[in-house]
């Protein structure tokens, strides 16, 4: 049972370049968040999915898009990668109102 | 709409002395309060939680109660060790259509040394 995790750990960027983030989670949870985490800012919601095929808009959705690609899967989009979006991205699921967290992707854009 | 406040850091202590961490909020409902912890290099993890006024959520000696009159969830541990160093989050949970979508706090970061 690894919970929750994410593809990449690491990524370096350089402006303008498009990227995916994977999330992947094992627990049969039907909801889905991406978060992301700035220094002084806690997390800020981008993305959520409440069940498989649905898809919601968070605090922050500016730059980003989602797909809910299965009950498991929930992956970001970067379009156009820009200096503003360099953070610390965090998948969660849920089955209630408890989150549960993958690892994070740390995201460098030049 | 709904926020949470918590106190700044860093809180620096020295091992064995007593921690709290103040966390206030502000809500239209009757949310239920968390408080996560984030160890370095990791993500997010429940430390504890309270689902309804007056109740007290406790794991591995930190201890918070859910004060309605007050709107406070503040995180208290008796004796701290330097494992407890971390960052630490206050956050709420409410109901929005088939999801609940939590509010953070900007967390407060935990430093025990020796």
């Amino acid at each position: 049972n690894a919970g929750v995790t994410q593809t990449p750990k690491f990524q370096v960027l350089k402006t303008g370049q498009s990227m995916t983030l994977q999330c992947a989670q094992d627990m049969n949870h039907n909801s889905m968040y991406w978060y992301r985490q700035d220094p002084g800012m806690g997390l800020r919601l981008i993305y959520y999915s409440a069940s498989e095929g649905t898809t919601d808009k968070g605090e922050v959705p500016n730059g980003y898009n989602v797909s809910r690609l299965n009950k498991r899967e929930f992956s970001l989009r970067l379009e156009s990668a820009a200096p503003s979006q360099t953070s610390v991205y965090f998948c969660a699921s849920s089955a209630g109102e408890t989150q549960y967290f993958g690892p994070g992707t740390r995201l460098l854009v030049l | 709409g709904n926020s949470v406040t918590q106190m700044e850091g860093p809180v620096t202590l020295s091992e064995e002395a007593f921690l709290t961490i103040n966390c206030t909020y502000t809500a239209t409902g009757y949310p239920s309060l968390f408080w996560y912890v984030q160890y370095p290099g990791e993500g997010l993890q429940l430390l504890l939680k309270a689902t309804k006024a007056d109740d007290k959520g406790s794991n591995k000696g930190f201890e918070a109660t859910y004060r309605k009159e007050t709107t406070s969830f503040h995180l208290e541990k008796g004796s701290v060790q330097v494992s407890d160093s971390a960052v630490y989050f206050c956050a709420l949970s409410d109901r929005t259509g088939g999801s609940y979508i939590p509010t953070f706090g900007r967390g407060t970061s935990l430093i025990v040394h020796p």
